[in-house]
């Protein structure tokens, strides 16, 4: 079975600064999709990044961007300018590509607070 | 509709009772998961459904819990003889199938459910 570690359950950093997030996770599948979910205080689960890993590149989304270490089974999250709507939990979740349907499986969360 | 709809949005019932929490996926979406989330920690995996069927239900605790998705869209988990433990945010996601391609899974706002 999977499983995916957050080792930071909190984490601050001042408005416009960048913060990192860390997440690894275990699995002895060769192809997979890890992702980054924000989740605010609305509880829905909103989907930040996403990267498969049969790709090398790095995944970027605007001013979030990963750090994928496959051998290393490491996916950090940086966030770059941090904003004050940035502050929220953050989740890291793998999911399986070689079955069809298959589900999240999600850490443990790291709660980001903004500073301003 | 817009996006995965859940209701109610809050539900308090005591402990021994009953109760129904409904799901209403993105309209098109052939896959459908229930998630629980306890306070504190990610969310946990609980049922997945492929259509009108239920392809993985591994994670369903006991048999106090059971879901339905009779018509293949809207979706009921049933939770009979409630206990304490049963409190946590229950979350409902959705995605499109198209053979072995998943795509993003979205999620709703989540039914928070407090066991008196």
């Amino acid at each position: 079975a999977q499983t995916v570690t957050q080792s930071q359950p909190e984490m601050s950093v001042q408005e416009a600064e960048t913060v990192t997030l860390s997440c690894t996770y275990d699995t002895s599948e060769s192809d997979y999709y890890l992702f980054w979910y924000k989740q605010p205080p609305s509880r829905q689960m909103i989907l930040v990044i996403r990267q498969e890993a049969y790709k090398q590149q790095n995944a970027t989304e605007n001013r979030f961007s990963v750090n994928f270490q496959k051998a290393a089974k490491s996916f950090s999250l940086k966030i770059s300018d941090s904003q004050l709507g940035d502050a929220a939990m953050y989740f890291c979740a793998y999911r399986s590509r070689e079955t069809s349907g298959s589900r999240l499986t999600f850490g443990e969360g790291t709660q980001l607070t903004v500073n301003p | 509709g817009a996006g995965v709809s859940q209701t109610p949005s809050n539900k308090v019932t005591e402990k021994g009772k009953y109760v129904e929490l409904r799901c209403d996926p993105i309209s098109g979406h052939t896959a459908l998961y229930w998630y629980r989330q306890s306070l504190g920690q990610g969310p946990e995996f609980l049922i997945y459904f492929q259509g009108t069927g239920a392809a993985d239900d591994s994670g369903l605790p006991n048999d106090r819990f059971f879901a339905v998705r009779p018509e293949g869209s809207v979706s009921t988990l049933k939770i009979q003889r409630t206990e304490r433990g049963d409190s946590a945010v229950y979350l409902c996601a959705s995605s499109l199938i198209r053979g072995v391609r998943n795509t993003e899974a979205f999620f709703g706002q989540g039914t928070r459910l407090t066991v008196v």
